[in-house]
């Protein structure tokens, strides 16, 4: 079946950056999404990008796709202490009727 | 508006009991989906509903059955609970399946002795 694959784990300092990486099988993934998971909660969808894009901007998170790698990226600028959650990459294809998730990265932003 | 909304939060039971997991969208939604998330493994597709009065099975439907009783409401149940299906159990919204993006519940924390 379709995978999609995640890094588990990243560290970064109040204020800087942040780079969450994910990379896909599905060539014909349509949608790729980023969702939000803090703890004991549930997911919150941040963003998501269609395929015929290669990036999406919207406040301080920027997402780019590289379709010929099969990557997608997450940017997180001027990191804060509440972006401390798990960030899940997720995508569907054309006339795929499941979202096929990675298995998070946790996001520890130090102050 | 509440969105997506599951109950209980929170449920422990003994191996071979029954229970159901209820969930309810007010975004007039047509499908729904069920989820479960084991620590490393992301979320894997357990049932979904395109549309009202229907489902079909996703990765990993052994031991559960799914209810679509009307467009708001999608129930899962565990006939004979098993320790392998203590997880967390989402609930999730789209207007359409296939593209169109999902809204989740906050999810129930089952443990299975």
């Amino acid at each position: 079946g379709e995978d999609v694959e995640q890094s588990l784990f990243l560290s970064v300092r109040e204020g800087d950056s942040s780079v969450i990486n994910c990379t896909y099988t599905d060539s014909s993934s349509t949608y790729l999404y980023w969702y939000k998971q803090e703890p004991g909660a549930g997911l919150q969808l941040l963003t998501y990008i269609f395929s015929n894009m290669d990036m999406k901007q919207d406040q301080r998170l920027t997402v780019l796709l590289n379709k010929k790698d099969k990557h997608l990226s997450l940017r997180i600028a001027d990191t804060q202490t509440g972006d401390s959650a798990i960030y899940l990459c997720a995508e569907t294809g054309n006339a795929g009727n499941m979202l096929t998730f990675g298995g998070g990265t946790r996001l520890m932003v130090k102050p | 508006n509440a969105g997506v909304t599951q109950t209980p939060k929170f449920q422990v039971l003994k191996t071979g009991q029954s229970m159901t997991l209820q969930c309810a969208q007010d975004m007039n939604h047509n499908s729904m989906y069920w989820y479960r998330q084991d620590p490393g493994m992301g979320l894997r597709l357990i049932y979904y509903s395109a549309s009202e009065g229907t489902t079909d099975k996703g990765e990993v439907p052994n031991g559960y059955n799914v209810s679509r009783l009307n467009k708001r409401e999608f129930s899962l149940r565990l006939e004979s609970a098993a320790p392998s299906q203590t997880s967390v159990y989402f609930c999730a919204s789209s207007g359409r399946t296939g593209g169109d993006t999902q809204y989740f519940g906050p999810g129930t924390r089952l443990t299975v002795l």
